[in-house]
């Protein structure tokens, strides 16, 4: 089985700082793919980030990036110069090759002006 | 544009009444998805269509229904046997049916609520 786990229900930072989100993924497969999804308040799902595990380098999206920990299962979001539209509910999930999507709970980000 | 629409924004439905909430895409994907979301609860999956005319059941199937007739439409019924069905629902689709992953793409979901 597989489960995916966000420890942080609710998290802030100050606007231009830098904040870092976590998640846990267990599962017993070697091929599988890990993505951070953003949630605004108009909650439209955008993907953010996504990483292959068979790669050993870590995705960066412009100011997004992940930190891909495969033997401690760990897969954290880093936002850096953090911006007030970063605001949103951000889910992690994972997957094997095309199937089903695993999401976590969710960790709710405030940006503070 | 390419996109995934879902309609109705908003939806009210009696308790007893069958309803039916519209997901339709024009990204030529293969594969379509329902999930369910409650506060606090992330996403849920109801139900997913890998080709046409193909669904299976998610994790919260029961008093659910969907069709796929067309590869761009992708149908969910609630019918009166959820017992719960006030959320919000979330549409997605993805291009590949097997093989390498592919992104899932989001509909602006419907918001159910029962009175």
């Amino acid at each position: 089985a597989q489960t995916v786990t966000q420890s942080q229900p609710e998290m802030s930072v100050q606007e231009a700082e830098t904040v870092t989100l976590s998640c846990t993924y267990d599962t017993s497969e070697n091929n599988y793919y890990l993505f951070w999804y953003k949630q605004p308040p108009s909650r439209q799902m955008i993907l953010v980030i996504r990483q292959e595990a068979y790669k050993q380098q870590n995705a960066t999206e412009n100011r997004f990036s992940v930190n891909f920990q495969k033997a401690a299962k760990s897969f954290s979001l880093k936002i850096s110069d953090s911006q007030l539209g970063d605001t949103a509910m951000y889910f992690c999930a994972g997957s094997r090759a095309n199937r089903k999507l695993i999401w976590g709970l969710g960790t709710s980000l405030a940006v503070n002006p | 544009d390419g996109g995934i629409t879902q309609s109705p924004k908003y939806l009210f439905r009696k308790e007893g009444q069958n309803v039916t909430l519209s997901c339709e895409q024009n990204l030529n994907h293969d594969a379509m998805y329902w999930y369910r979301q409650d506060p606090g609860q992330g996403l849920r999956l109801i139900y997913y269509s890998q080709i046409v005319n193909d669904f299976q059941k998610g994790d919260i199937a029961e008093g659910y229904s969907v069709s796929r007739e067309k590869k761009e439409s992708f149908p969910l019924t609630v019918t009166s046997a959820q017992k719960n069905p006030t959320a919000f629902y979330l549409c997605a689709s993805t291009a590949g049916t097997s093989g390498t992953y592919n992104e899932q793409f989001f509909g602006p979901g419907t918001r159910l609520t029962v009175l």
